[in-house]
């Protein structure tokens, strides 16, 4: 079965410096998404990606974090400047073309530790 | 601002009998809901979901169930196994968003007792 693939696993940085976490979604899907888990709390939606733009952001989503889908088949979140409360599970994930009722498809995660 | 509530942070089954989890939300708009299983070190897995013009979807051991009057929604899992220990995740979504994103709860781990 097709799946969503995310890399590295895990991320280790210092405050200040700049990330980028990879993800390939599943190959005929169009609505690519970010989310992310800080440790005990809850997934949180940080940001959805459709026809080569973004289509929706959240408040955690602030000018430090954008995203790219740099060829056909590859989507990154690049956080410029990372900060400690930056450290979380990032997961990337997909929906084909029905859209609304749909559902996602998740990738592994990325752990990101910021020191 | 909690507008999907999962208000079991745990729940304990024996192997066999059936896990019910429970989920409410608060957003009236919302129409579509789904239940995503979550193991540790792993990203979520689609589980199973119900649009709201169901009442019920049944898909082998799971069962979602909907009642739109009262903003609820449980999942049944009969019979339970010790393989579906995991955190469960209630989303909710409303059509027309444009970009479909979930809202997800914050998840109850099911311990199932061999």
């Amino acid at each position: 079965e097709p799946e969503v693939t995310q890399t590295p696993s895990h991320q280790v940085t210092q405050m200040g410096q700049e990330v980028i976490l990879r993800c390939v979604p599943i190959s005929n899907h169009l609505y690519f998404y970010w989310y992310r888990q800080i440790l005990g709390q809850k997934v949180e939606f940080l940001v959805s990606f459709y026809n080569n733009e973004i289509s929706e952001k959240s408040e955690i989503f602030d000018d430090q974090f954008s995203v790219e889908r740099p060829d056909g088949s590859n989507f990154t979140l690049k956080i410029r400047s990372t900060k400690l409360e930056d450290s979380a599970m990032y997961f990337c994930a997909s929906r084909g073309d029905g859209g609304y009722n749909s559902p996602l498809h998740f990738g592994n995660g990325t752990r990101l530790t910021v020191t | 601002d909690q507008q999907v509530k999962q208000n079991s942070p745990s729940l304990s089954v024996q192997e066999g009998r059936i896990s019910i989890l429970n989920c409410d939300y608060t957003n009236s708009m919302f129409d579509y809901f789904l239940w995503y299983k979550k193991y540790p070190a792993e990203g979520p897995t689609f589980l199973i979901s119900i649009s709201s013009i169901k009442d019920k979807n049944e898909d082998g051991r799971f069962t979602v169930f909907l009642n739109k009057s009262a903003k609820h929604l449980s999942l049944h899992i009969v019979p339970s196994q010790p393989g579906d220990s995991a955190v469960y995740f209630c989303a909710a979504e409303r059509s027309g968003a444009g970009s479909y994103q979930l809202t997800f709860g914050k998840g109850t781990k099911l311990s199932v007792i061999p």
